[in-house]
C-alpha cells in the first residue's frame, strides 16, 4: 500500500510569482486536507478536500486554493507569493467514510519544502 | 485555536518510559483526544486517540484523567527513534472544527543513549 506522496520535495520562488504543489493520497482515501508549518510551529489548517468540494478553510487568504480530483489527488496554488509564505507545505488524506469526524486518522505526506526569496 | 497545553520539552533516558503529559481543561463530552508525532524532517504521524478509557496500540498508551482535563501519553521504552516532536490535539464531530487538526507547539522528546 502506497503511502501519502508529494511533490516536489523542495521548490525555491521569488517573491510575487506563483506555485503549485501536488499531493497523491493513500489508496482508498477520498478527503485530503492541507497545512502550513513554518519553522519552529506546528502545522497550520489550510483546507479540506472531500470528494472534490471544499469542505472547510483555516485563517489563509484567497491566493492560496486547490483542487481535488477525480482519483482524489490534490493541488494546492498559492499566487504572489510572499516571503512568509516559505514553509513546509504538508498533504494529509484520510479515509472519510461512516466513522466520525472526531475519530478519524490523517495520514500526512512528507511534505514540499517552499523557500520564497 | 489550541485547546491543549504541553511542556516545551521533556528528556529522557534510551529505555526507559516516558510520561508525556497533556492539559485540556475545556474539554467537552465529546471531544476524543489524539496524539500525534512529528519525527525530524518527515509529516507528522498518528500515535493513538481515546474518548474516556485508557488506550494501548504497538506504539504506545494514553491515559486518561478520571475527569478528562489532562491525558498522559506513556511510551513505555524509549529508544533513540521516539526522539520527536509530540502533539496532543482534541478532536469533534463539529463540521466547523471536527474535520481539521489544531496543533500546538507540541513537547520536544529528547531522548539520551
Amino acid at each position: 500500500e502506497t503511502g501519502v506522496t508529494q511533490s516536489p520535495t523542495h521548490l525555491i520562488k521569488t517573491r510575487g510569482q506563483q506555485v503549485t504543489l501536488r499531493c497523491s493520497s493513500q489508496s482508498g482515501h477520498n478527503t485530503v486536507s492541507w497545512y502550513q508549518q513554518a519553522l519552529g510551529q506546528g502545522p497550520q489548517f489550510i483546507f479540506q478536500y472531500y470528494r472534490e468540494e471544499e469542505n472547510g478553510r483555516g485563517n489563509f487568504p484567497p491566493r492560496f486554493s486547490g483542487l481535488q480530483f477525480p482519483n482524489y489527488s490534490s493541488e494546492l496554488n498559492v499566487n504572489a507569493l510572499e516571503l512568509d509564505d516559505s514553509a513546509l507545505y504538508l498533504c494529509a488524506s484520510s479515509p472519510r467514510g461512516t466513522a466520525q469526524f472526531a475519530q478519524e486518522t490523517q495520514y500526512f505526506g512528507p511534505g514540499t519544502r517552499l523557500l520564497v526569496l | 485555536d489550541a485547546k491543549t497545553t504541553q511542556p516545551n520539552s521533556m528528556e529522557s533516558n534510551e529505555e526507559e518510559p516516558v510520561h508525556l503529559p497533556c492539559n485540556h481543561s475545556t474539554i467537552s463530552g465529546t471531544d476524543y483526544i489524539h496524539w500525534y508525532r512529528q519525527l525530524p524532517s518527515q509529516g507528522p504521524e498518528y500515535v493513538i486517540h481515546g474518548l474516556t478509557s485508557n488506550v494501548n496500540n504497538r506504539m504506545a498508551s494514553l491515559a486518561i484523567a478520571e475527569d478528562r482535563k489532562s491525558s498522559t501519553l506513556i511510551l513505555h521504552r524509549a529508544t533513540l527513534r521516539d526522539a520527536a516532536v509530540y502533539y496532543c490535539i482534541l478532536r469533534d464531530n463539529s463540521l466547523e472544527y471536527g474535520n481539521k487538526l489544531v496543533f500546538g507547539a507540541g513537547t520536544i522528546l529528547r531522548v539520551k543513549s
